[in-house]
Formats: structure tokens, C-alpha cells, sequence
């Protein structure tokens, strides 16, 4: 069965420090990848997605960047975090399996930058 | 731009009872619509998806209904229990020429409070 794994949990960081989070996907192959922000009283918005290594695709101008370095392996990054980047973060797989296609959810990041 | 709405915000409602969630989109052309559930501090569990060309999908307890050309979709769930309380977030998939990236839009969700 396929799984989703994102770390960390919970990450507290001051204003200005950089940020790593990751997301792995095990028990599929060539799934397409997204980050998603949930922040407080908002709905979820999507950040960036990949359909596939090396594919990147920004819906949102921001300070955040996002890259794939193995087929099931999706990073967050930022260089300087801002106070504004506070929130929950979650990373999601797809496949497209006959004639559909499914969004699963990690268990999410809750990011505060302080 | 696809908006969806759903209502009502929060519904707090005594165990036992049978309660339907609303979900509403402005632009009819989907792939498909899916239900989620989110527990505090959590991520998101997939409850059902339905097709576009799908009238409803069922799931234990769970019965979720679209009606694509009024933009509008229903999760009913029967004899609601308190371990039913979370958030319920409807998302839709857009329609882009038979493939999808899976760029879902959600709505801002509904919170729901089944209280023994």
C-alpha cells in the first residue's frame, strides 16, 4: 500500500533562518507531488506541484521554493524565512490510476516562524 | 476561477443524529469532486471521490452526492457519533483536456461538533 511520510511535525524557527521540510512517498512510482499551505482561519492553498524529478511548477509568488530530487522525494525550502510563512504545511501525492485520479495527504508540518 | 464554498461553517449537532454538509463550486467543468476529513493538527483523510460522470459514492455511514451542472455536492452522514468531529473539507479537480495534475481547490471547510 502506498504511504506518505512528512517530517517534521512541528518546527518553531526564527525570522530570517532557513527551512527544509520533507516529504517522501513509498509504495508508488512516478506519483505526481504538491505542497500545500494551510494557514490560520484560510483555506488550503497550493504551492507548488511536480509531475515529475527535476519539475517544478510555482502557483504562487512567494519566498518558498520547492524541488524533487528522486522520483518520491519532495523538499520545501526557503532561504529567509518571514513571519508571514507561519502555517500548516502539507504535502500530497496523486497517481492517475484508469480513468481517475486521487490526492492523498501527509500528516503535515506546523510551521511557526517567530 | 473555480471558487468553492461550503456550508454551513460549523454544525454542532447531538449524537445519533443524520446531518448533510454542503458543498458548492462555480465552474461545472471537473474531473471529479472529493471529500476529506481533517482532525485537529492533522492532515487530510480521503473520505469518498466521485466522478464527474457520478451521481453519488457511499461509504459506511457516508453518502456523498454530486450534481455537476448546479455546481453542487453533498455529504450526508447517518446517526452521527462524536468520534465523527473534525473538519470536512470538499475539493474539486479541474477538467483540463482528459489529463489532470490534481491542482485541487478547497473550500474553507466545515467544522463539525457531534457532542454524546
Amino acid at each position: 500500500s502506498q504511504t506518505i511520510h512528512q517530517w517534521p511535525a512541528t518546527l518553531v524557527q526564527p525570522v530570517g533562518s532557513p527551512l527544509s521540510l520533507e516529504c517522501t512517498v513509498e509504495g508508488t512510482s512516478n506519483p505526481n507531488l504538491y505542497w500545500y499551505r494551510q494557514a490560520a482561519g484560510r483555506g488550503l492553498q497550493l504551492l507548488f506541484y511536480s509531475v515529475g524529478i527535476g519539475q517544478i511548477s510555482s502557483e504562487v509568488p512567494q519566498n518558498l521554493s520547492a524541488s524533487r530530487p528522486q522520483d518520491r522525494q519532495f523538499i520545501l525550502s526557503s532561504k529567509k524565512l518571514l513571519l508571514s510563512d507561519s502555517g500548516f504545511y502539507l504535502c500530497a501525492w496523486s497517481v492517475v490510476w484508469g480513468r481517475t485520479t486521487e490526492a492523498f495527504f501527509g500528516q503535515g508540518t506546523r510551521l511557526t516562524v517567530v | 476561477k473555480q471558487e468553492v464554498t461550503q456550508i454551513p461553517a460549523a454544525l454542532s449537532v447531538p449524537e445519533g443524529e443524520n446531518l448533510v454538509l454542503n458543498c458548492s463550486f462555480t465552474d461545472s467543468a471537473i474531473y471529479n469532486l472529493q471529500w476529506f476529513r481533517q482532525d485537529p493538527g492533522k492532515g487530510l483523510t480521503s473520505l469518498l471521490l466521485i466522478q464527474s460522470s457520478q451521481r453519488e459514492q457511499t461509504s459506511g455511514r457516508l453518502n456523498a452526492s454530486l450534481d455537476k451542472s448546479s455546481g453542487r455536492s453533498t455529504l450526508y452522514i447517518a446517526a452521527s457519533q462524536p468520534g465523527d468531529s473534525a473538519t470536512y473539507l470538499c475539493a474539486v479537480r479541474p477538467y483540463a483536456g482528459g489529463t489532470s495534475y490534481g491542482k485541487l481547490t478547497f473550500g474553507q471547510g466545515t467544522i463539525l461538533t457531534v457532542h454524546p
